[in-house]
């Protein structure tokens, strides 16, 4: 199984360019997250979902949009990128709520100049 | 505010001995904690989990200590060795109604000496 995979690994954008992170998970689970890691921080929640056709805000989600059209799938998107969100974004999938660890992709690393 | 946070950022430890990483929480309403270990370049991996009805859990070479009281969470990891450098996060379940949300510390780099 390959768990937890996140495309592209890398990007660069210019301000005002869109984009989006593509997470695919293959462990049939029900929640999926996305997160940010700044230096020095720990990471931050964007977005998560607790099942297909379901979405809900976490603690940073301004200037982020998400889409869970499918259940192996949780995209990530930037409609209108800028430099605050230069950043690495790890998507994550965990059985459910409650308890349990969760199972996290390698990365995407974006930068936006 | 409410946080979870550690107290250091960088801890260095000589290869065969014992580490301790601490982690502060301030939410009393939290039941469940988790250790991550974060490598270079990769994404964070489960170490091992507590829930506050527990005070120690130990898994293989690592033990995990609740003190509900202080509020203080603490990774000991045994005989340490070079793999086991990386940055260690602390992090906590806050709202297990809301979805498995972790709030997650800021991180403590631990570097092995040979």
């Amino acid at each position: 199984n390959a768990g937890v995979t996140q495309t592209p690994k890398f990007r660069v954008l210019k301000t005002g360019q869109s984009m989006t992170l593509l997470c695919a998970q293959d462990m049939n689970h029900e929640y999926m997250y996305w997160y940010r890691q700044d230096p020095g921080m720990g990471l931050r929640l964007i977005h998560y979902s607790v099942g297909e056709g379901t979405t809900a805000k976490g603690e940073v989600p301004d200037g982020y949009n998400v889409s869970r059209l499918k259940k192996q799938n949780f995209l990530l998107g930037l409609e209108s990128a800028a430099p605050s969100q230069t950043s690495v974004y790890f998507c994550a999938s965990s059985w459910g709520a409650g308890a349990g660890e969760l199972f996290f992709g390698e990365g995407s690393r974006l930068t936006v100049l | 505010g409410e946080s979870v946070g550690l107290h250091l950022p960088t801890l260095s430890v000589q290869e065969g001995d014992n580490s301790i990483i601490n982690c502060a929480y301030s939410n009393s309403a939290s039941d469940y904690f988790i250790w991550y270990k974060q490598e270079s370049g990769k994404g964070p991996q489960f170490i091992i989990d507590i829930r506050s009805n527990m005070d120690k859990r130990q898994g293989q070479r690592v033990t995990v200590l609740l003190n509900k009281t202080v509020k203080h969470l603490s990774l000991q990891i045994a005989a340490t060795q070079p793999g086991d450098s990386a940055v260690y996060f602390c992090a906590e379940n806050r709202a297990r109604n809301a979805g498995n949300m972790l709030t997650f510390g800021g991180g403590t780099r631990l570097m092995v000496k040979p």
